[in-house]
């Protein structure tokens, strides 16, 4: 049973806008919540992180949103770039890291 | 080099055999996972290790096997490789639970 989830598998955003990328979860114990960013043939490169603490963390472009109710996690990218065209995979951690199934981002120049 | 390092990057290999793959980080960080990246699937944990000579099973560990005598090195074992393990084999590393740090992968094809 998949703990961690994300529902979108694509999102296309032109330059400039806001990306909004969304994730789920089952496990009210998760300590930490990630956001990593894959390129082709290239492993996972950590993006931003949020404690379970906290409901809000930003960096520069990046803001990740926790809303503990309602098990639900986003990052924002404003203002979206080609260069953020990738994989973004949202985690969740307690004594291992339990990933989703990705959402493919699109900026289209 | 300092990091986290996966080695072979690329490995055809026909069912039945036996295929280890490597990896080897610098920052003697406690904990090391292996992935494996499915389409539709994700990244799905196949074994992790809290320390030395401590591993654990992770969501689909049936086929593999792990070891790790040393901090800095844990290969995953395929004893006898079949199609279905044909994937991306991601090995990462952390020191608790706030970020983990992942190799470059092994792209693993079984014919």
């Amino acid at each position: 049973d998949q703990q961690v989830k994300q529902n979108s598998p694509s999102l296309s955003v032109q330059e400039g806008r806001i990306s909004i990328l969304n994730c789920d979860y089952t496990n009210s114990m998760f300590d930490y919540f990630l956001w990593y960013k894959k390129y082709p043939a290239e492993g996972p490169t950590f993006l931003i992180s949020i404690s379970s603490i906290k409901d809000k963390n930003e960096d520069g472009r990046f803001t990740v949103f926790l809303n503990k109710s309602a098990k639900h996690l986003s990052l924002h990218i404003v203002p979206s770039q080609p260069g953020d065209s990738a994989v973004y995979f949202c985690a969740a951690s307690g004594n291992q890291f339990y990933f989703g199934t990705g959402t493919s981002l699109t900026v289209i120049p | 080099d300092a990091g986290i390092t996966q080695s072979p990057r690329y490995k055809i290999t026909e069912t039945g055999r036996q295929v280890t793959l490597m990896c080897h980080q610098t920052w003697s960080h406690s904990y090391m996972f292996w992935y494996r990246q499915d389409l539709g699937h994700g990244l799905r944990l196949i074994y992790y290790s809290a320390a030395a000579d401590i591993t654990d099973k992770g969501e689909v560990p049936d086929g593999y096997v792990v070891s790790r005598s040393k901090t800095e090195n844990f290969p995953l074992t395929l004893e006898s490789a079949t199609r279905s393990q044909t994937s991306v084999y991601f090995c990462a590393s952390s020191e608790g639970s706030a970020e983990a740090f992942f190799g470059q992968g092994t792209r693993l094809t079984v014919v």
